[in-house]
């Protein structure tokens, strides 16, 4: 069946520093590709999406693009704010079918 | 514009008493909605999905179950709490196929003593 794996957190940095939370996916066919993120105490908000190989999804300075090739989503932000400590979701939905999500990465963002 | 709502916001029930989770969605219609359960510190788990009035899938089993009474009304219920039930549930909706892109609720704090 269809899989999401992300790299297991904290990951703790300091602001303005570079991001990069690595996300794999096993899926048949050409799944659409998301990533949410929730904030402490908060629900799930879609931070952005892609729907075909090489797509670029970009929201709020975050990036991820579509590799089908390493069927990767990896998301990315240049300089990272302590207001960007959350927790992190890659999802895929393949087809019709149920999200599938990985199992989070916390980010942690010092001053 | 959308938007959807769950209540209570945060619960503290005994072992052994019932459940009864809310959630409603406004501005749009023949959502598909969704129930989610996060454990402490883990990832999101499925727990029910409905695609209409009446219609429930259930993917996990458990002593939990759901109803959809009204089109955009989606309740999460329990006869008897177990401690285990302890956690974040999150209520989502979407439209079109299962699994396009999901918009969830600000979710509910469940504690169970």
């Amino acid at each position: 069946g269809d899989s999401v794996t992300q790299m297991e957190g904290p990951v703790t940095l300091s602001e303005e520093a570079f991001l990069t939370i690595n996300c794999t996916y096993t899926a048949t066919g050409y799944p659409s590709l998301f990533w949410y993120v929730q904030y402490p105490g908060e629900g799930l908000q879609l931070l952005l999406k892609a729907t075909k190989a090489d797509d670029k999804g970009s929201n709020k300075g975050f990036e991820a693009t579509y590799r089908k090739e390493t069927t990767s989503f990896h998301l990315e932000k240049g300089s990272v704010q302590v207001s960007d400590s959350a927790v992190y979701f890659c999802a895929l939905n393949n087809a019709g079918n149920m999200l599938t999500f990985g199992g989070g990465t916390r980010l942690m963002v010092k001053p | 514009s959308q938007t959807i709502h769950q209540w209570p916001a945060t619960l503290v029930q005994p072992v052994g008493s019932p459940l009864s989770l809310e959630c409603t969605v406004e501005g749009t219609s023949n959502p598909n909605l969704y129930w989610y359960r996060q454990a402490a510190g883990r990832g999101l788990q499925l727990l029910f999905y409905s695609v209409g009035i009446g219609q429930i899938s259930s993917e996990v089993p458990q002593n939990l179950s759901a109803s959809r009474p009204q089109d955009r009304q989606f309740i999460l219920s329990s006869k008897k709490l177990l401690l285990s039930d302890s956690g974040f549930y999150l209520c989502a909706w979407s439209v079109g196929l299962l699994g396009e892109t999901q918009y969830f609720g600000p979710g509910t704090r469940l504690l169970v003593l």
